[in-house]
């Protein structure tokens, strides 16, 4: 089975600095792909960035880069440049890699609350 | 189309009732997936569906729920006499053929059993 494990569950960041979450996973399958949601107060859950395993290089999207580090099992998300709109919470999360009708459920994390403080 | 739609946004019920859920995915999304997320934790896969078949269910999903995807395009998840632990947010997701470990989802519904 594989597991989630974010061990920060708060952090804060002022506004325009940089912020990194933390998040370690097991699996003992190969392929696979991990994800970082936001989820902001009352609304639903948006995919912020997504890394395949098998590919060594860094996810980016805009001001959100994440650290893949696959022989330690670990995906850290790092937010540069922080705005007012990042505050949320963000999950990780992991999902097998399949193929046909094969389902690619999501196994998440408890979550960091962001925090930017203006 | 304006993604995940989930009906109610809110329900409250008493212990031992039935409740039911709707989801309507994102029109072209054959794939479906329902999670329950409790305060404090990450959303817990419950089931998921490609159209109408229902492929994958878990351990969680007891016999008291019931979740069905008539001809492969709205969901309903149904919880028979419901227990105060089942208070919780259920969230629905949906994906496309092409994308399908990009998983969009719904704003939920919460379920408080009192």
């Amino acid at each position: 089975a594989q597991t989630v494990t974010q061990s920060q569950p708060e952090m804060s960041v002022q506004e325009a600095e940089t912020v990194t979450l933390s998040c370690t996973y097991d699996t003992s399958e190969s392929d696979y792909y991990l994800f970082w949601y936001k989820q902001p107060p009352s609304r639903q859950m948006i995919l912020v960035i997504r890394q395949e395993a098998y590919k060594q290089q860094n996810a980016t999207e805009n001001r959100f880069s994440v650290n893949f580090q696959k022989a330690a099992k670990s995906f850290s998300l790092k937010i540069s440049d922080s705005q007012l709109g990042d505050a949320a919470m963000y999950f990780c999360a992991h999902s097998q890699a399949y193929s046909g009708a094969g389902s690619y459920q999501l196994t998440f994390g408890k979550g960091t609350k962001l925090s930017v403080i203006p | 189309d304006t993604g995940v739609s989930q009906n109610p946004r809110h329900k409250i019920t008493k212990r031992g009732q039935n409740v039911t859920f709707r989801c309507d995915p994102i029109s072209e999304h054959n794939r479906l997936y329902w999670y329950r997320q409790t305060l404090g934790q990450g959303p817990e896969f419950l089931t998921y569906f490609q159209n109408e078949a229902q492929l994958e269910k878990s351990r969680l999903l007891s016999d008291r729920f019931s979740a069905e995807r008539p001809k492969g395009s709205f969901s309903t998840l149904e919880i028979q006499r419901t227990e105060q632990g089942d208070s919780a947010m259920y969230l629905c997701a949906s994906s496309s053929p092409d994308r399908n470990t990009e998983a969009f989802f719904g704003q939920g519904t919460r379920l408080t059993v009192v």
